[in-house]
């Protein structure tokens, strides 16, 4: 079964500067899917970045940027020029790639919460 | 676009009572999901459906139950209530995997559910 673990329950970061979530996992598939959700205090979970892992290049969303280092199982969320808005819990999701039978589940890390100081 | 419609958003039930959530898509999406989050925790899958007449267990299925006779709906049944059910329950839902690249999850806003 694979794991998702995110270290830092709680981070905090000054306004329009520049902060990194961590997130590892643990499998031993070759093929998966990761993406972080933003998960602000209305409760709802917003996609904010996916990247595939069989691409090298680390997937970007304006402001958003992942870390890939698939070998080290590692995939950290960069924020830059962070705004208020941005603060949130932040999870970090794993899911195999498909299967005949389909295979979607998400495994979520414990989640980040994120303040962001005016 | 309505997306995933969960109702109701709070409730509060005593134990031994039963009740059925409700989640509803009209994103035409073929897998549905049930998660729950309790406090200071990442979801976690209860049951999800691959397709109408389709379900199957998730990571902790104990104490719920759930039916997909349609696309657009997949109801959560709790039977006997117990306070270790007190959470916040996530419906999700997803397109079927078309191509390599995989198609994220959509949430509903929760239901906050207390079991007293």
């Amino acid at each position: 079964a694979q794991t998702v673990t995110q270290s830092q329950p709680e981070m905090s970061v000054q306004e329009a500067e520049t902060v990194t979530l961590s997130c590892t996992y643990d499998t031993s598939e070759s093929d998966y899917y990761l993406f972080w959700y933003k998960q602000p205090p209305s409760r709802q979970m917003i996609l904010v970045i996916r990247q595939e892992a069989y691409k090298q290049q680390n997937a970007t969303e304006n402001r958003f940027s992942v870390n890939f280092q698939k070998a080290a199982k590692s995939f950290s969320l960069k924020i830059s020029d962070s705004q208020l808005g941005d603060a949130a819990m932040y999870f970090c999701a794993y899911r195999s790639a498909p299967t005949n039978f389909g295979n979607e589940k998400l495994t979520f890390g414990t989640g980040t919460r994120l303040t962001i100081i005016p | 676009n309505a997306g995933v419609t969960q109702t109701p958003k709070f409730r509060i039930l005593k134990i031994g009572q039963s009740m059925t959530l409700q989640c509803t898509q009209d994103m035409n999406h073929n897998y549905m999901y049930w998660y729950r989050q309790d406090p200071g925790m990442g979801l976690k899958l209860i049951y999800y459906s691959v397709g109408a007449g389709i379900t199957d267990k998730g990571e902790v299925p104990n104490g719920y139950n759930v039916s997909r006779s349609t696309t657009e709906d997949f109801p959560l049944r709790l039977e006997l209530a117990a306070p270790s059910q007190t959470s916040v329950y996530f419906c999700a839902s997803s397109q079927i995997q078309g191509a390599r690249f995989g198609q994220p999850q959509h949430f509903g806003d929760g239901t906050r559910l207390s079991i007293l």
